[in-house]
């Protein structure tokens, strides 16, 4: 069992550029999430998934979207890409619903736009 | 405002001694907390949580405390190893709101030989 995977690794991209972050979990959980990371601010909710076929916006959903067509994939898009998204992206997962379980998170992704 | 704090953003500990790493929140609604581990470049991992009808909880060489009156949060790990060495936040989330988690910023946990 892999858990949580996340590709690419790392990516640097031009602004304006569209960009999808991966995310594949194979824990069978029900919720899936995406955050950044910034230095000293910590994580931030972007978007999440309570279950397949439903979204929620985060904290801090403005410049990208989701999309949860099944269960175990939960893609991150960033339609045009500005330098205020260099960050650390982290997928998560949780095996109830959203918000009332331990999320589990991936290895991140490390985006700089320039 | 709501928000999960910690009082100190780093932490220095010889080996083999107890740390204890410290976390406040201000939402008294909060009834689910967790601890978190992140080692550079990796993702955080889970280590521990508690719910609010337990003051104390015990894992493997790690222990967490809440004191509700206080609203304080603290992790304690026995027997600091050179592997202990990562950031450490908490998280906190609450019954009564549908979508949402709060993670503190976290401190850095460094072990001295």
């Amino acid at each position: 069992i892999a858990g949580i995977t996340q590709a690419p690794t790392s990516q640097i991209l031009a602004a304006g550029r569209r960009m999808t972050l991966r995310c594949t979990q194979d824990m069978r959980h029900n919720a899936m999430y995406w955050y950044r990371q910034d230095l000293g601010l910590g994580l931030r909710l972007i978007h999440y998934s309570n279950t397949a076929g439903t979204t929620g916006k985060g904290e801090v959903p403005d410049g990208y979207s989701v999309s949860r067509a099944n269960s175990d994939y939960f893609p991150l898009t960033l339609a045009s890409a500005v330098p205020s998204q260099t960050s650390v992206y982290f997928c998560a997962s949780s095996p109830g619903q959203a918000f009332k379980e331990t999320q589990y998170f991936g290895p991140g992704t490390r985006l700089l736009v320039l | 405002g709501e928000s999960v704090g910690l009082h100190l953003p780093t932490l220095s500990v010889q080996e083999g001694d107890n740390s204890i790493i410290n976390c406040a929140y201000s939402n008294s609604a909060s009834d689910y907390f967790i601890w978190y581990k992140q080692e550079s470049g990796k993702g955080p991992q889970f280590i521990i949580d508690i719910r609010s009808n337990m003051d104390k909880r015990q894992g493997q060489r790690v222990t967490v405390l809440l004191n509700k009156t206080v609203k304080h949060l603290s992790l304690q790990i026995a027997a600091t190893q050179p592997g202990d060495s990562a950031v450490y936040f908490c998280a906190e989330m609450s019954a009564s709101s549908a979508s949402k988690i709060i993670f503190g910023s976290g401190t850095r946990l460094s072990i001295r030989p």
